[in-house]
């Protein structure tokens, strides 16, 4: 099946900074969505964007549909963004509506 | 509110018995899924159902059983858990329409917090 990569693993700023979150995935996706979940555990999606950039607030994404990646961009964090964020995607052939998710990128944003 | 209810919010379990984990979603949507999330392993699909009367098996579906008798109750069955299956289920649900963009968006209830003894 697709594999989903997602880097870092862990990151760890200081309130104000900005990152930037990478997924890579190993076939040709038709849906790609990116979420977060909230230390209480509460997954809410922020984006679905198989292709092109999109942007909400301090969030934006760009997906490279032909070079397989996508990133999430946060800028000015806050201790609100602290969480798991994941991409899942799901790809074109055989994968009906299915999404795959990564592995995710563990934030904490401190004061 | 318009969303996704799962019950049990936790429930301690032992080895063996079998257990119901409920969702209910109210917003029409035609597809729901089951996910089980470990720690280190992300999310993973148990099974789906694309519409009433219909579900298909994901990524890891042994053990596990899924019923769709009507669009807004998609309930999932361990018939007789085993520790292995301790984990945190979320039910998720998408409009799934076709032509529509954004019509696989996921919508997540809360999780269900499982532990098999």
């Amino acid at each position: 099946g697709i594999q989903v990569e997602q880097s870092p693993p862990d990151l760890i700023l200081q309130e104000g900074a900005n990152s930037t979150l990478r997924c890579n995935f190993s076939d040709s996706v038709n849906n790609l969505q990116w979420f977060h979940q909230n230390p209480w555990g509460q997954l809410i999606n922020l984006f679905y964007i198989p292709s092109g950039t999109k942007q909400n607030g301090r969030l934006s994404a760009t997906t490279v549909a032909t070079e397989r990646y996508s990133l999430l961009y946060i800028s000015s964090s806050q201790t609100t963004d602290s969480g798991v964020y994941f991409c899942a995607v799901t790809p074109f052939t055989g994968g009906g509506n299915k999404l795959t998710f990564g592995t995710g990128t563990q934030l904490k944003v401190e004061l | 509110i318009a969303g996704i209810t799962q019950a049990p919010t936790s429930q301690i379990l032992a080895a063996g018995r079998r257990m119901t984990l409920r969702c209910t979603q109210d917003m029409r949507h035609n597809a729901m899924y089951w996910y089980r999330q470990d720690l280190g392993l992300g999310l993973r699909l148990i099974h789906y159902s694309n519409t009433a009367g219909t579900t298909g098996k994901g990524e890891v579906p042994d053990g596990y059983s899924v019923s769709r008798a009507n669009t807004d109750d998609f309930p999932l069955t361990l018939a007789s858990a085993v520790p292995s299956q301790t984990s945190v289920y979320f039910c998720a649900s998408s409009v799934r329409t076709r032509g529509i963009s954004g019509a696989n968006v996921l919508t997540f209830g809360a999780g269900s917090r499982l532990t098999v003894l």
